[in-house]
């Protein structure tokens, strides 16, 4: 059964880039996509782009530009990395698995996910 | 865009009781695009069902999803201690939205 596995700091500075890798265990990162999803404290679940395996990405609008999501087939891992953080962006941090996804949505459900990790923005 | 109105916000209940839990879109959901996920808190979402009623592998059958166009449903039959969790909506397809989540309480 794949696993995913979140890491990276905890803590950003405001205006710094936010930096998070997802290490993909138990299965191959191949002939799926990766997505990145965040849920802010109190608040509901935002979903925020998606890479496949090839590298072909794409963001939800109001991320683009500041958000970058790359692929490692190598080391089985994604990652994504969020510049000019401000306390808005104080979240936990989810990658996710999605069968299928083309244009700016995908069309399958996200069938395994990693546990989160929080990342707070603060000076 | 979509917004995915989940009830009740939480829902308090006893080991052997029924949970219905409730998802409304604002607009039609195509093709049934719609998923139910378990969540606890420090542990992975779980994938419940998708397409509104198909279980993902494993998934005892004491859960069921139900319904179409805008109004989805998640029943829990006999809840079992470790069920007691948030559960939450998701549309899939031609946009993606999150439902805010019911939380499912031990009484």
């Amino acid at each position: 059964q794949v696993q995913l596995q979140e890491s990276g700091p905890g803590l950003v500075k405001p205006s710094e880039t936010l930096s998070l890798t997802c290490t993909v265990s138990g299965g191959s990162i191949s002939n799926y996509y990766w997505s990145w999803i965040r849920q802010p404290p109190g608040k509901g679940l935002e979903f925020l782009g998606y890479i496949y395996y090839t590298g072909a990405t794409n963001y939800s609008p109001p991320l683009t530009g500041r958000a970058t999501i790359s692929v490692d087939t190598s080391k089985n891992q994604f990652s994504l990395k969020l510049s000019s953080v401000t306390a808005a962006d104080t979240a936990v941090y989810y990658c996710a698995r999605v069968g299928y996804c083309e244009g700016g949505s995908c069309y399958r459900p996200f069938d395994s996910w990693g546990q989160g990790t929080l990342v707070t923005v603060s000076s | 865009e979509v917004l995915l109105t989940q009830s009740p916000g939480t829902l308090s209940l006893s080991p052997g009781e029924r949970a219905t839990l409730s998802c409304r879109a604002s607009q039609s959901v195509i093709s049934n695009y719609l998923a139910w996920y378990q969540q606890k808190p420090g542990q992975a979402p779980r994938l419940l069902i998708s397409g509104a009623s198909s279980r993902a592998t494993g998934i005892p059958d004491r859960f069921s999803g139900s319904g179409s166009g805008t109004d989805f449903t998640l029943t829990i039959s006999r809840l079992e201690p470790e069920d007691f969790a948030v559960y939450f909506c998701q549309q899939y397809g031609s946009s993606l939205a999150f439902g805010g989540g019911t939380k499912v309480e031990l009484k």
